[in-house]
């Protein structure tokens, strides 16, 4: 366990539904960062967020994606209408600062049917 | 365009062995490595990172190498057990940018 929580763990949801996940930062770490795990693949980032501010989105990250961490400890990750190939594992990772280790929670699996 | 990618989609060992898994990477400006190991189901969990300006870390079990002239990236477990089988990956961070760009993993298995 390294201190990162996320809820649901998993969610399986009908194409075109919304969907919401949270993360829970290690408490001191003010750096939140959500990837996507696709089978057997590596995490892709999605974003970034230092305390409250969202610094960095990628290209990954449609208009269908929106994240938040409105007081600068949790983080919501939304998903608006769904599609089937929104189904992977969504990790947040939180750090003490750029360029320190990334600890990742468990991930929430999400399957679109 | 630039990435981290790994050599061995698979590998085997026996209880007992040394396991190396190497990483190939890109992007000269990476000046920041990390090894993560994953269990099925879970998230990835840090095992031990090197910054541009080492070439060997070593932690408990583990050693790093990294040789930027070739841009190569290894991990080594000494004394291989049933609990190190996971997939494993590389990742790296460059112009201490805020992202971390992982390689596709590689699976080590454990022969008892």
């Amino acid at each position: 366990d390294t201190g990162v929580s996320q809820d649901p763990r998993h969610k399986i949801t009908k194409r075109g539904q919304n969907v919401t996940f949270r993360c829970d930062p290690i408490s001191e770490h003010n750096r939140l960062y959500w990837y996507r795990q696709t089978l057997g693949q590596g995490p892709e980032f999605l974003t970034y967020f230092q305390n409250e501010a969202q610094l960095e989105k990628s290209r990954l990250l449609s208009d269908r994606f929106s994240a938040e961490r409105p007081k600068g400890s949790f983080s919501t990750l939304e998903i608006q209408r769904t599609e089937q190939g929104d189904s992977a594992m969504y990790l947040c990772a939180s750090s003490l600062a750029q360029g320190n280790e990334q600890y990742f929670g468990p991930g929430t699996r999400l399957t679109v049917t | 365009g630039e990435s981290v990618g790994l050599h061995l989609p698979t590998l085997s060992v026996q209880e007992g062995d040394n396991s190396i898994i190497n990483c190939a990477y890109s992007n000269s400006a990476s000046d920041y490595f990390i090894w993560y190991k994953q269990e099925s189901g879970k998230g990835p969990q840090f095992i031990i990172d090197i910054r541009s300006n080492m070439d060997k870390r070593q932690g408990q079990r583990v050693t790093v190498l990294l040789n930027k002239t070739v841009k190569h990236l290894s991990l080594q477990i000494a004394a291989t057990q049933p609990g190190d089988s996971a997939v494993y990956f590389c990742a790296e961070n460059y112009n201490a940018g805020n992202m971390l760009t992982f390689g596709g993993g590689t699976r080590l298995m454990v022969k008892p």
